[in-house]
């Protein structure tokens, strides 16, 4: 079993619609867990960390669930620009700051 | 802004050659990482270096190697170059305790 799971997509969504998609991490001790984006043929950038009571940027939601071992991100109003591959990562303990990456979900904004 | 460039965009090889890739960060972070991404498979560690001269394993580091002779810099090397190296080499770096990774913006690896 994978440590970090993610549904690969891809998730076509019409602009301005909301998409949503999770992540499922399989070590319960984890303590930090983060969105990374990653354009095509680009390097994966942090997007935003995810917090135990929920956090918003922008049109942005990260969501997590600690007793089913889940984290989710919700797009608000999707902006073509929005397309890419969003990476689940779990930093686990005593990780020496490696960290988990899962493999992403592809999301592709439709005119 | 934290900087960490890496030493080839493209790179094709031969099977058996002796393969040099070069990581420098300009953040004086400790922590340095070599990872390759495949379709599917997502990132895998190759190997880990929290300080000068300091490496650890990842979960993938058969058929490599690598030096950190400087902080700032992390060399991955492929001692002889197989065809199932063909890969997307991305390298990162980090301070302890934080938790954000920097990444390089990848060198596309192939081996003929």
């Amino acid at each position: 079993r994978k440590e970090v799971e993610q549904d690969p997509g891809p998730f076509n969504v019409p602009e301005g619609a909301t998409v949503a998609f999770n992540c499922t991490y399989s070590n319960s001790a984890s303590q930090s867990f983060f969105w990374y984006r990653q354009d095509c043929r680009k390097e994966p950038k942090l997007l935003m960390s995810v917090y135990s009571s929920g956090n918003e940027d922008g049109r942005f939601t990260a969501q997590l669930n600690r007793a089913s071992q889940y984290i989710s991100l919700l797009i608000r109003d999707s902006k073509l620009s929005d397309s890419a591959t969003y990476l689940c990562v779990v930093n686990p303990p005593d990780s020496w700051g490696k960290l988990q990456f899962g493999a992403g979900t592809q999301v592709v904004v439709t005119p | 802004d934290v900087k960490v460039t890496q030493s080839s965009r493209y790179l094709v090889k031969r099977t058996g050659e002796k393969v040099f890739l070069e990581c420098v960060q300009d953040m004086d972070h400790e922590n340095m990482f070599w990872y390759r991404q495949d379709p599917g498979l997502g990132l895998r560690l190759i190997y880990f270096s929290y300080d000068v001269k300091m490496k650890e394993k990842g979960d993938i580091p058969e058929g490599y190697s690598v030096s950190r002779e400087k902080k700032e810099r992390f060399s991955l090397i492929l001692e002889s170059a197989s065809t199932n190296q063909t890969s997307m080499y991305l390298c990162a770096s980090s301070i302890p305790d934080r938790n954000t990774q920097y990444f390089g913006p990848g060198t596309r690896l192939t081996v003929l």
